[in-house]
This record gives structure tokens, sequence and C-alpha cells, in this order.
């Protein structure tokens, strides 16, 4: 069970617009900055979004990242059949620990 | 750009013992803190240990607690993750990642992963 909740499953065509969300509580996302990475199969999971909204230097701005209150949200435009990946999101508790969702599958149809 | 390799995993029976290694280089490994995520089989992320950049602070996942141990080696950019006692539910891919802080924490570089199988 992890500490943070994600869709487990979400799916679009290509050229379409995603969102995946990411619920925690007072002790997580509500007083910490989130993370998002991607995990394409096979591979190691990949910085996508940092500091709520912020993207790596070379990740396009298709993708984008929101946060309010005690969630986050990532959005994905134009979508392409290389995103079909797994996504996560992370952030820190109140410990100091780092909690992740436990990922979302994201089908381009 | 920033490379990390991890090495050590293998198959290994329950209560038994392994030391995963992570070679680090083209960055100043002394300079960030570090930290091990694992994923098991068909599982997501999770979060097992850090260590802060001179290895005089470490935190631990609750379920690996007083089992596992994490440390580095400034002078040879390595980090290493010393586990024992490891039960069935510690297989996994275990990672090591960099971690950053800017306005908040994140891991910016991954390794590839070392796959650690508890079975007898």
């Amino acid at each position: 069970q992890s500490v943070l909740t994600q869709p487990p499953s979400v799916s679009a065509a290509p050229g379409q617009k995603v969102t995946i969300s990411c619920s925690g509580s007072s002790s997580n996302i509500a007083n910490n900055y989130v993370s998002w990475y991607q995990q394409l199969p096979g591979t190691a999971p990949k910085l996508l979004i940092y500091d709520n909204n912020k993207r790596p230097s070379g990740i396009p701005d298709r993708f984008s990242g929101s946060k309010s209150g005690t969630s986050a949200t990532l959005g994905i435009t134009g979508l392409q059949t290389g995103d079909e990946a797994d996504y996560y999101c992370g952030t820190w508790d109140s410990s100091l620990s780092a909690v992740f969702g436990g990922g979302t599958k994201l089908t381009v149809l | 750009e920033v490379q990390l390799v991890e090495s050590g995993g293998g198959l290994v029976q329950p209560g038994g013992s392994l030391r995963l290694s992570c070679a680090a280089s083209r960055f100043t490994f002394s300079s960030y803190e570090m930290n091990w995520v694992r994923q098991a089989p068909g599982k997501g992320l999770e979060w097992v240990s850090y260590i802060s950049r001179t290895g005089s602070s470490m935190k631990y996942a609750d379920s690996v607690k007083g089992r596992f141990t994490i440390s580095r080696d400034n002078a040879k950019n390595s980090l290493h993750l010393q586990m024992n006692s490891l039960r069935a539910e510690d297989t996994a891919v275990y990672y090591c990642a960099r971690v950053i802080t800017t306005l908040g924490h994140y891991f910016d570089y991954w390794g590839q992963g070392t796959l650690v199988t508890v079975s007898s």
C-alpha cells in the first residue's frame, strides 16, 4: 500500500491530453514539493517534473505539473506512443523520508 | 553525464546477507546526498534508505530498519547497502539515486538497478 494514491491506469489516443492525479495528506504533499518520474518498460525511473511544476533540461513542455493542497497532477499533452510508461509521483513526509505513489500505467491507444 | 552503476545483486536464501554497491562518476560524489530505492517485481517504487553527504546521517524505511545499513566512501565515489536477515519480501530491483535539493528534494539521477532475489 503506497503512501500516495494514484490511479492504476489511464489511457488516451495519440495527440490527446491526459492527466494523472496523486493524492496525499497534510504530512506529505501539503507541506512538501512534488516530483514526477517516468519509467519506460525495463528501464530505471527518470525525473520528469520537480518542485511541483518545473521541468529538467530536455523534458518537453508537453509535460506539466501542478499542486493544490494535498494533491498533485501530472499533465501530458500531444500524446505519443513513446509516452507509454509507468508514471510515479513522489515527495517527502514529515520525518524526511521519501514517499511515492503506486504508479500509473499510461496506455496510448 | 552523471553515471550511477549498481552491482552486487543476486540470489540469496532467506536469512542471508548481501552487499550492494553503487559506483558514481562524472560528478562530485561527496557533494550529494544519496538514497536507495527498490522496486519489487511488477510493483511500484519504495524508498529504502538515505545518507547525507558526509555519511554522518542515515535514515531507513521501517521495513528495513535494523536489517539494512547504508554507507558511503567519498574517496572511492561509492555507495553501499549492507542487507542482512533478508526476507522474501526484500526481493526487488534496487536503485541508487542522487538527491537534489532546490525548493524541494527530488531524485535527479538513477542507476540502472541491480536485482536481488531472496528465495530458497
